[in-house]
């Protein structure tokens, strides 16, 4: 199976703030990869795709880069609703395995 | 709108077993794949299974295989999963996902809310 390692998992930041979270593959995915968010008691929301395609309806300050085997998600300024778990999630091979998630807190 | 109804799930002894239901709206369930993806109390996201949309191919997790049976109903616009042998280790909210459209999927892009399964004596 693929594995995927997060990190930080866990990670405090202030309204306002930049913030980045890294995604490794134990293999090359290619450009298979995609980001939730998971607020408590919700089901995942898709925020990107294919690495860095913006889901429909998704704020702009969301963004994503990589390829292979690192990948990374970014908020270029934190709002409140922004404060949740995130996931990546790989597309590339049967199981299609998540990472162990990002908690993101506010400060 | 695109919606995902789950039913299903509950209490249940270990070695019982349930079914668990995930019925579409706003859209053509019959052009899409489906997924199933659990997370255990406090834990992360673990993928278990996924059908093709028109249930020719299914996949599943080790952790469920030949425990666990996915299927679909094009024409009543659901997706199940048929639990078995269950035991504490299955505890957990259990969500199904579409498959995003295409040839390839890149991603899930719609879920439903999620329906718990404990399993407890």
């Amino acid at each position: 199976d693929v594995q995927l390692t997060q990190s930080p998992s866990f990670l405090s930041a202030s309204i306002g703030d930049r913030v980045t979270i890294t995604c490794r593959a134990s293999q090359d995915i290619r450009r298979y990869l995609a980001w939730y968010q998971q607020i408590p008691g919700k089901a995942p929301k898709l925020l990107i795709y294919t690495a860095s395609t913006l889901q429909s309806g998704v704020p702009s300050r969301f963004s994503g880069s990589g390829s292979g085997t690192e990948f990374t998600l970014t908020i270029s300024s934190l709002q409140p609703e922004d404060f949740a778990t995130y996931y990546c999630q790989q597309l590339h091979t049967y199981p299609y395995t998540f990472g162990q998630g990002t908690k993101l807190e506010i400060k | 709108d695109v919606q995902l109804v789950e039913s299903g799930g509950g209490l249940v002894q270990p070695g019982g077993s349930l079914r668990l239901a995930c019925e579409g709206s706003g859209f053509s369930l019959s052009n899409f794949g489906f997924h199933w993806v659990r997370q255990a109390p406090g834990k992360g996201l673990q993928y278990i299974s996924a059908i093709s949309n028109d249930g020719a191919y299914t996949y599943y997790a080790d952790s469920v295989k030949g425990r666990f049976t996915i299927s679909r109903d094009n024409s009543k616009n659901t997706v199940y999963l048929q639990m078995a042998s269950l035991t504490i280790d299955d505890t957990a909210v259990y969500y199904c996902a579409r498959g995003s459209a295409g040839s390839v999927v890149t991603s899930f892009d719609y879920w439903g809310q999620g329906r718990l399964v404990t399993v407890s004596s």
